[in-house]
C-alpha cells in the first residue's frame, strides 16, 4: 500500500533562518506531488506541484521554493524565513493518470519567530 | 475570482439530524471533479466523497452524499445522522486540469461543531 511521509511535523524557526521541509511517497511510482499551505482557521494554499523529476510548477510567487530530486521525494525550502511564512504545510501525492483524489501526509506547522 | 467558494465559516448540528455543507465552483471545463475532505483537529485531510462532472448519480459514501447540481454549479455535502465525531472542518475542492498535471483547488472550509 501507498504511505507518505512527512517531517518534520513541527518546527520553530527565527526569522531569516533556512528551511527544509521534506516528504517522501512509498508504494507508487511517477506520483504527481503537491505542497499546500494552509494559514491558521483557513482553506489550503496551493505553493507548488510536481509531474515527474526536475519538474515543479509555482502557483504564487513567494519566499519558498521547491525541489523534486528523486521520483517520490518533494522538498520545500526558503533561503531565509519570514513572520508571514508561518503556516500548516500539507504535503499530498496523486496518482499520473485518472482522477483519483489526493493523499495527504500529516503536515508540517511551521512558526517563524 | 474564487474557484470554489464556501459561503458557510461555522455550522452548528443537533447529534444524529442530517447537515448540508455549501459549495459551489467555477470553471468553463467541461471535465472536472469535486471532491470533499475532512480535517481535524489533529490536522490530517481526510477524503470523504468525490464526483466526477460527468457522472449521473450523485455520490454516496456511508453517511456522506453529494448532492450534485451542475446547472448551479454547487456540490453540497450531506452527512446525515450526525455523530460527535463529525466536529472538524470541511473542505470542498475541485480538481482542474493542466499541461503540468491535475491539482486541487480548496475552498476556505466550513467548521461544523456538532451538538450533543
Amino acid at each position: 500500500s501507498q504511505t507518505i511521509h512527512q517531517w518534520p511535523a513541527t518546527l520553530v524557526q527565527p526569522v531569516g533562518s533556512p528551511l527544509s521541509l521534506e516528504c517522501t511517497v512509498e508504494g507508487t511510482s511517477n506520483p504527481n506531488l503537491y505542497w499546500y499551505r494552509q494559514a491558521a482557521g483557513r482553506g489550503l494554499q496551493l505553493l507548488f506541484y510536481s509531474v515527474g523529476i526536475g519538474q515543479i510548477s509555482s502557483e504564487v510567487p513567494q519566499n519558498l521554493s521547491a525541489s523534486r530530486p528523486q521520483d517520490r521525494q518533494f522538498i520545500l525550502s526558503s533561503k531565509k524565513l519570514l513572520l508571514s511564512d508561518s503556516g500548516f504545510y500539507l504535503c499530498a501525492w496523486g496518482p499520473r493518470a485518472g482522477h483519483e483524489k489526493l493523499f495527504f501526509g500529516s503536515g508540517t506547522q511551521l512558526s517563524v519567530l | 475570482a474564487q474557484k470554489i467558494t464556501q459561503t458557510q465559516p461555522g455550522m452548528f448540528v443537533q447529534e444524529k439530524e442530517a447537515v448540508t455543507l455549501d459549495c459551489t465552483y467555477d470553471t468553463s471545463d467541461p471535465s472536472y471533479g469535486l471532491f470533499w475532505y475532512k480535517q481535524p483537529s489533529s490536522g490530517e485531510m481526510i477524503f470523504l466523497i468525490y464526483q466526477g462532472s460527468y457522472d449521473q448519480q450523485n455520490a454516496t459514501e456511508g453517511r456522506y452524499s453529494l448532492n450534485f447540481q451542475k446547472a448551479r454549479k454547487s456540490a453540497n455535502l450531506v452527512i446525515s445522522a450526525s455523530q460527535l465525531g463529525d466536529s472538524a472542518m470541511y473542505f470542498c475542492a475541485m480538481r482542474e486540469d493542466s499541461e503540468y498535471g491535475n491539482k486541487l483547488v480548496f475552498g476556505a472550509g466550513t467548521i461544523l461543531r456538532v451538538k450533543s
